[in-house]
């Protein structure tokens, strides 16, 4: 079985800081790990995955994450926050031996900037 | 590449009516997956499709949804006799068998009134 948890709903953060948010996830077997964007009344874009390459994985928009096995943590960064930046993002797991990469997500964590 | 298209946009119907969703996916990915999502949730996986067969389906997925995928190309997902908590919006994606991290639509948002 796997699982991913966002702690916190909402986070805030002021045009131009450094945004943080953070995904720790459970996963019996190797994971592959992703970050979606969604904005009002969308569907998901993908931002970046994680799939057992490099541990640091850049993705579009400036956004990058880190991949810590030892932490079981997917934590998505980006150095300075653009008011397009708000948002809803969700991590997501898969297991990296299925047979189907059915994804598992966790609850989101909304983004708002502020000028 | 078009993108994974979904119709309609927006769906009202009343409780009790049946509803019928469509997908188009990518015209090369040979996978094809439904999910839901409620207000202040993440998706949640419904069914999933390798070509025209429907190899995984969710406790979620009670018997009033059915979906198909004749010929491994559009998708339909139907729900019969809506509840109000059939509210949600439901999503479409797409991947080739190997790909992670597939590409969604823009979603059907239905409302039971």
């Amino acid at each position: 079985a796997q699982s991913v948890t966002q702690l916190g709903s909402h986070v805030s953060v002021s045009e131009g800081a450094l945004v943080l948010l953070r995904c720790n996830y459970s996963s019996s077997v190797p994971p592959y790990l992703f970050w979606y964007v969604q904005y009002p009344n969308q569907g998901l874009q993908l931002l970046l995955k994680y799939t057992s390459a490099a541990t640091l994985v850049k993705g579009i928009n400036g956004f990058e994450a880190e991949f810590k096995k030892s932490e079981t943590s997917f934590h998505l960064t980006k150095p300075s926050a653009h008011m397009s930046d708000a948002a809803e993002y969700f991590c997501a797991v898969t297991e990296s031996t299925g047979a189907n990469s059915k994804l598992t997500f966790g609850k989101g964590i909304t983004l708002s900037v502020r000028p | 590449d078009t993108g994974v298209s979904q119709d309609p946009r927006h769906k009202i119907t009343k409780r009790g009516q049946n509803v019928t969703f469509r997908c188009d996916p990518i015209s090369e990915h040979n996978r094809l997956y439904w999910y839901r999502q409620t207000l202040g949730q993440g998706p949640e996986f419904l069914t999933y499709f390798q070509n025209e067969a429907q190899l995984e389906k969710s406790r979620l997925l009670s018997d009033r949804f059915s979906a198909e995928r004749p010929k491994g190309s559009f998708s339909t997902l139907e729900i019969q006799r809506t509840e109000q908590g059939d509210s949600a919006m439901y999503l479409c994606a797409s991947s080739s068998t190997g790909d992670y991290g597939y590409t969604f639509g823009s979603g059907t948002r239905l409302t039971v009134v």
